[in-house]
């Protein structure tokens, strides 16, 4: 069963405009929960990680997501999105191995 | 530290070859993973060691695949009798422990033709 799940195939959005990428997950108890990046013919990059704590954690590139155990969601959010920010990202649960998401490909537009 | 470094970066190979890749991961990380990931699709987890042992393998791995990674450093992936649905990259992590955070070698791309 999937453990992680993103609803979104792509997600488009103007330069400057605040994004979101989807994710749920639906491990029960405190998940370790991640997103990655992949761009194009290059490695995957890690951006951030929840492990416990807060629920709002930081990370790379100006890039942040939202624990919710209510909701079970862990969302993926940049106020300001870039062009270069064009990429698959991936919502992934640590299981003692990553599950990965389906993947979401997000298109900015300058 | 220069990461993970996996070889070669491109493979490709007539069908019913044998074909084995290499992973060098990050020295003090005990453990190792492959996963296996097709155009435009999240990576699959093949199998994963801590140290020397391997731990755990997915139902992925049919018999034509085995990996190895003697003495806890290295680990190398063999596939036997390549078909053309072993065509994709392959990958590798590496990882202290579980919420660690995993850093991920560039791949072997493998086509079979």
């Amino acid at each position: 069963a999937q453990s992680v799940a993103q609803p979104e195939d792509q997600v488009n959005v103007a330069e400057g405009n605040p994004l979101t990428v989807k994710c749920t997950y639906s491990v029960s108890g405190n998940p370790y929960l991640f997103w990655y990046v992949q761009y194009p013919n290059r490695g995957l990059q890690f951006l951030l990680k929840y492990i416990t704590g807060d629920n709002l954690v930081k990370g790379s590139y100006g890039f942040e997501a939202e624990f919710n155990k209510s909701q079970t969601s862990f969302h993926l959010k940049k106020p300001s999105a870039l062009v270069s920010d064009s990429a698959l990202y991936f919502c992934v649960e640590d299981t003692d191995k990553l599950i990965f998401g389906t993947g979401t490909r997000l298109q900015v537009f300058p | 530290d220069t990461g993970v470094s996996q070889n070669p970066r491109h493979k490709i190979t007539k069908r019913g070859q044998n074909v084995t890749f290499r992973c060098d991961p990050i020295s003090e990380h005990n453990r190792l993973y492959w996963y296996r990931q097709t155009l435009g699709q999240g990576p699959e987890f093949l199998t994963y060691f801590q140290n020397e042992a391997q731990l755990e393998k997915s139902r992925l791995l049919s018999d034509r695949f085995s990996a190895e990674r003697p003495k806890g450093s290295f680990s190398t992936l063999e596939i036997q009798r390549t078909e053309q649905g072993d065509s994709a990259m392959y990958l590798c992590a590496s990882s202290l422990s579980q919420g660690y955070g995993y850093t991920f070698g560039s791949g072997t791309r493998l086509t079979v033709v």
